[in-house]
């Protein structure tokens, strides 16, 4: 199993869907999770952090299930701006590696 | 402003040439980090730094070299024993160590090429 595994899309959603992204991880110790977004050709910057009770920032909400590993990021109402790559990001908690970066996710929202 | 500053945007490299690239933060943050990232490929860490005048080798560290020897820099060599290094090259930093549950924060990135 990888250490972090995302779905590579692409998700072509129209404006104004609600679309949702998974990610699971190998590590059952892991501690820390993040959502990143990376725009085409940019650095990755950091959308939210995600909390064990599950969290929400606007229209945007994450979610962690330590039991199934996995952790989801919801776009409700989507704007052609939230196109990007989305990144799962988290901390392993052993290794060489601090934090393993999943390969993202491409979300494209079309007129 | 606060940030994390790289340097040079674009970096063109001859066969055989050792270059550097510059990372420097005002954020007194503790760690700094340097990535690699390919065309369509995900983040891979090439070293990272918790300390002063301490770093560790991540996944990738053959053909690099970096050094720390002041908390706001971190600069990362790229050796002529690299035989690929056209890439994206990242650089991060956060508060606490490694291994905290603190956020990575990351420059926007020099694009290095082979000439």
């Amino acid at each position: 199993r990888k250490e972090v595994e995302q779905d590579p899309g692409p998700f072509n959603v129209p404006e104004g869907a609600t679309v949702a992204f998974n990610c699971t991880y190998s590590n059952s110790a892991s501690q820390s999770f993040f959502w990143y977004r990376q725009d085409c050709r940019k650095e990755p910057k950091l959308l939210m952090s995600v909390y064990s009770s599950g969290n929400e920032d606007g229209r945007f909400t994450a979610q962690l299930n330590r039991a199934s590993q996995y952790i989801s990021l919801l776009i409700r109402d989507s704007k052609l701006s939230d196109s990007a790559t989305y990144l799962c990001v988290v901390n392993m908690r052993s290794g060489n590696t601090p934090l393993v970066f999943g390969k993202g996710t491409r979300l494209s929202v079309i007129a | 402003d606060g940030g994390i500053t790289q340097s040079p945007k674009y970096l063109f490299r001859k066969e055989g040439q050792n270059v550097t690239l510059s990372c420097e933060q005002n954020l007194n943050h503790d760690a700094m980090y340097w990535y690699r990232q390919d065309p369509g490929q995900g983040l891979r860490l090439i070293y990272y730094s918790q300390i002063v005048n301490d770093f560790q080798k991540g996944d990738i560290a053959e053909g690099y070299s970096v050094s720390r020897e002041k908390k706001e820099s971190f600069p990362l060599t790229v050796t002529s024993a690299q035989k690929n290094p056209t890439a994206f090259y990242l650089c991060a930093s956060s508060f606490g160590g490694a291994q905290s549950n603190q956020p990575q924060h990351f420059g926007d990135g020099t694009r290095l090429s082979i000439l």
